[in-house]
């Protein structure tokens, strides 16, 4: 099947700076990917759907000016946390479909401190 | 895209078939019936699809309803590395279309 790679897996950052995470499709063409937060013992939260060449659209209650999304070309996009607070900790998902399927990044753990 | 509703928790003896319900009693004729596992701090792993026939592939099988207003998931011998939780998804298949996830289904397999 297809293949999303995110970097970093996991990543630590004081309190007030920014966190790029990166989400790549490695095999096939992603014109738009999906992004995801997951807190401990809850299910994924879609946050925003990226799409390439255009501006993401966010889902309610979800901060645009805080999670920056970025969709430069067909197999990347980003999302910056910016100034990031210990309640931003959490699990940040990528996914992008083809064929009728979404396949899901390994996830990157972002903890804030 | 319909609502969908799991048990939050299910046990199964290692060897032993699996049988996770879903209801979607909203599914309408256009939503596929989509399932997804996440085992703990990992990304969600594709396991199989279907519209309204019943579906299997290597990994389970798939039983839907007459009505389509729910449906089961089978995972015929389970093993310890199948300890997961178990989303059921209803969507309308289109590339262009992002998945909703519920509360799903915590399977423990026990030894």
């Amino acid at each position: 099947g297809a293949v999303v790679s995110q970097h970093p897996s996991w990543v630590i950052c004081k309190s007030g700076t920014s966190v790029k995470i990166e989400c790549r499709s490695l095999d096939f063409q992603a014109t738009t990917m999906f992004w995801y937060r997951q807190f401990p013992k809850q299910s994924l939260m879609l946050m925003a759907t990226s799409n390439e060449g255009s501006k993401a659209t966010y889902e309610q209650g979800v901060e645009k000016d805080k999670f920056l999304i970025n969709h430069a070309s067909l197999t990347l996009s980003t999302l910056t946390v910016t100034s990031a607070h210990p309640e931003d900790s959490s699990f940040y998902i990528c996914s992008a479909s083809w064929d009728a399927e979404a396949f899901f990044g390994q996830g990157t753990r972002l903890t804030v401190v | 895209d319909a609502k969908t509703t799991q048990p939050t928790s299910m046990d199964c003896a290692e060897g032993r078939a699996a049988n996770l319900p879903c209801n979607h009693s909203t599914i309408s004729g256009n939503e596929y019936v989509y399932w997804y596992r996440q085992i703990h701090s990992q990304g969600p792993q594709y396991i199989i699809h279907g519209l309204k026939n019943n579906e299997t592939n290597e990994m389970a099988s798939l039983i839907i309803t007459e009505d389509r207003k729910s449906s089961t998931l089978i995972l015929p011998h389970a093993t310890l590395r199948d300890t997961a939780v178990y989303y059921c998804i209803v969507r309308v298949s289109n590339t262009g279309n992002q998945f909703y996830f519920g509360t799903g289904t915590s399977l423990t397999v026990i030894p």
